[in-house]
């Protein structure tokens, strides 16, 4: 069964660095999602991409946070200059229609020292 | 802001028992949707509810919708420890392009064998 795969499953990283979080979507799916949940919190919408443009973005997305979905198969999401409180896991998800569920990826966990 | 509210909070159960979690919000929903997560990873997908008094199934686990698409239970048939997780109801925000997804705090099951 296809699925959403992201790389890296954990990244440890300086605060200030610049982290890029990688997803995959399952081919063929056109709606694409950036989630975070930090640890005992509900999980938070970032941001939806769809028909290659950002269709809406949360607060929490700001002037740091931006996504590409550079060759057609790739869906990142840059931090350019983290902060302490950009520790969480970070969920990508994509559907293939509006009355389709959303299928998410095992998620990555972003540690800032 | 429109907010789901899941309960219990978490819920430890003895092998074979049958078990309710419970998932409102105080406005009606697009679409209901039913995730397990295990502890610090991926969100699985479960089950899809988008009509007023809609009932799915599978295998021991059966979610409904009521009619007024403002509550949800996810109902578990003699739990076995393969169900013990966190269990998350997501709702889709607007009926727009968009359709990112407002999630519940989850509910922790423990099932004891």
């Amino acid at each position: 069964e296809p699925e959403v795969t992201q790389t890296p499953s954990h990244q440890v990283t300086q605060m200030g660095q610049e982290v890029i979080l990688r997803c995959v979507p399952i081919s063929n799916h056109l709606y694409f999602y950036w989630y975070r949940q930090i640890l005992g919190q509900k999980v938070e919408f970032l941001v939806s991409f769809y028909n290659n443009e950002i269709s809406e973005k949360s607060e929490i997305f700001d002037d740091q946070f931006s996504v590409e979905r550079p060759d057609g198969s790739n869906f990142t999401l840059k931090i350019r200059s983290t902060k302490l409180e950009d520790s969480a896991m970070y969920f990508c998800a994509s559907r293939g229609g509006l009355r389709q569920p959303q299928h998410f990826g095992d998620g990555t966990r972003l540690s800032i020292l | 802001s429109q907010e789901l509210e899941q309960s219990p909070q978490s819920l430890i159960v003895q092998e074979g028992k049958n078990l309710t979690i419970n998932c409102t919000s105080s406005k009606t929903l697009y679409g209901l949707y039913w995730y397990k997560q295990k502890y610090g990873e991926g969100l699985i997908f479960l089950m899809m509810l988008q009509k007023g008094g809609e009932e799915k199934s599978h295998e021991k686990i059966t979610a409904k919708l009521d009619e007024k698409k403002q509550q949800s239970s996810l109902h578990i048939t003699a739990s076995q420890p393969s169900h013990a997780g966190i269990y998350l109801c997501g709702a889709d925000r607007n009926a727009g392009n968009n359709r990112k997804l407002i999630w519940g705090l989850g509910t922790s099951l423990a099932v004891n064998p």
